[in-house]
């Protein structure tokens, strides 16, 4: 049964610092690893998706990775600013048509 | 382009009642996948659908159901609400027939059972 961890839990970090979020899941027969953003009582907005064929993928401030074999894929967020303040929620797409997500990283830029 | 539209965006019922949620995907998306969202759970998965076929279902009870239009529109029905199922629910698109398209979220429908 694929599981879907991300650590830390928050994070709080001054404005300008450079960071990492981690997501690790347990089966390694994914089809492709999403990050998505999301802010308070919204919908989830997506970041960067990559493909199991895939090594990374970068958009603007951010660069994901991914590392099937260990099951890891981390996102890499440049320069923060206060407007990155949100929940970062990585998603792995799995056989079935499913896609299990990780609990979340709550991230909080203070200014 | 426009996004997916979920409606309504917020509502109230009470205990025993039953609800339909709707979800409009972005056009030429013929995928169309549900989620419940609770502090308590996270993001859990609910059904997905593609060309008017359920081809998965999370673990909840048969009071959810849903079903896709031929126009690759879906709803949702909770029947005999508990006071456990206020969650937001959300509906997510994809362009792609299996599990290796990008999905794209709506804002979500905003269930308070009393």
């Amino acid at each position: 049964k694929q599981e879907v961890t991300q650590i830390p839990a928050a994070l709080s970090v001054p404005e300008g610092e450079n960071l990492v979020l981690n997501c690790s899941f347990t089966d390694s027969a994914i089809y492709n690893l999403q990050w998505f953003r999301q802010d308070p009582g919204k919908g989830l907005t997506s970041l960067l998706l990559i493909q199991s064929s895939q090594r990374e993928q970068t958009s603007g401030r951010l660069n994901a990775s991914l590392d099937k074999s260990s099951g890891r894929s981390t996102l890499y967020i440049a320069a923060s600013q206060p407007g990155d303040s949100a929940t970062y929620l990585c998603a792995v797409g799995t056989g079935g048509f499913k896609t299990i997500f990780g609990a979340g990283t709550r991230l909080f830029v203070k200014a | 382009k426009a996004g997916v539209t979920q409606t309504p965006r917020y509502l109230i019922k009470t205990r025993g009642q039953q609800v339909t949620l709707s979800c409009s995907p972005i056009s030429g998306h013929r995928s169309v996948s549900w989620y419940q969202q609770t502090p308590g759970q996270g993001l859990q998965f609910l059904f997905e659908y593609f060309s008017e076929t359920q081809r998965n279902k999370g673990n909840f009870p048969g009071r959810f159901s849903g079903r896709q239009f031929s126009n690759s529109r879906s709803e949702m029905n909770v029947s005999t609400l508990e006071l456990g199922d206020s969650a937001l629910y959300l509906c997510a698109s994809s362009l792609a027939e299996g599990p290796i398209g990008e999905l794209f979220f709506g804002e979500g429908s905003r269930l308070t059972v009393l």
